[in-house]
């Protein structure tokens, strides 16, 4: 399969546990977006990055959301005491890097459950 | 502020029928309108996009309209299934910024 892969799938944790996703993105794109979704809304834009430089940061991102992509490949966000309200889909999306190329594609992403 | 704006937010069909739904922007210079059809406990997948310099692109049984000046787009699905069933997200992108801004979504139910 060569779309692009997140791990795990669901994840269930406490409040106040940190958690971690990994993000494995189409093997030749540069650019790499994590958005979230919550139930019955689209997804919302984080972060992107382009190889190993995060360019754009959302103000949803909050200071308890860390993301990462230190060899230009794959992609981690990891989210420090947890919330309630952190309980969501976090969606990966790659892209080329090619000029006015747009088109983004998604991972099946991590279900993310805070008790 | 919501600057992608879509409905309907729910929509029944019957098999062979032409669902439509629609977007409106508000940001003026949005350059690039992507549509997106997720199936529940699946990331959205690409349909089809646009560009304002056209009114219409069709791809398969997916027509997009644009309308320039109304700031409004629409996605048709021509000859709908069942299997066309799942929740279509409009969204919207701007040169310089990659992140796109996306619809609320409409859930679409095609019945046999």
């Amino acid at each position: 399969d060569t779309g692009v892969s997140q791990n795990p799938r669901h994840k269930i944790t406490k409040r106040g546990q940190n958690v971690t996703f990994r993000c494995d993105p189409i093997s030749e794109h540069n650019r790499l977006y994590w958005y979230r979704q919550t139930l019955g809304q689209g997804p919302e834009f984080l972060t992107y990055f382009q190889n190993e430089a995060q360019l754009e940061k959302s103000r949803l991102l909050s200071d308890r959301f860390s993301a990462e992509r230190p060899k230009g490949s794959f992609s981690t966000l990891e989210i420090q005491r947890t919330e309630q309200g952190d309980s969501a889909m976090y969606l990966c999306a790659s892209s080329t890097f090619a000029a006015g190329n747009y088109e983004q594609y998604f991972g099946p992403g991590t279900r993310l459950t805070v008790t | 502020q919501q600057q992608v704006k879509q409905s309907p937010q729910s929509l029944i069909v019957q098999k062979g029928g032409i669902p439509i739904i629609n977007c409106a922007y508000e940001n003026t210079a949005f350059d690039y309108f992507p549509w997106y059809q997720q199936f529940p406990g699946k990331g959205p997948a690409l349909l089809i996009a646009i560009r304002p310099d056209v009114s219409e692109k069709k791809e398969g049984r997916f027509t997009i309209s644009f309308n320039k000046s109304a700031k409004q787009f629409s996605l048709h699905i021509m000859d709908s299934q069942p299997g066309d069933s799942a929740t279509y997200f409009c969204a919207a992108g701007l040169t310089g910024r990659r992140a796109l801004t996306f619809g609320s979504g409409t859930r679409l139910q095609v019945q046999p």
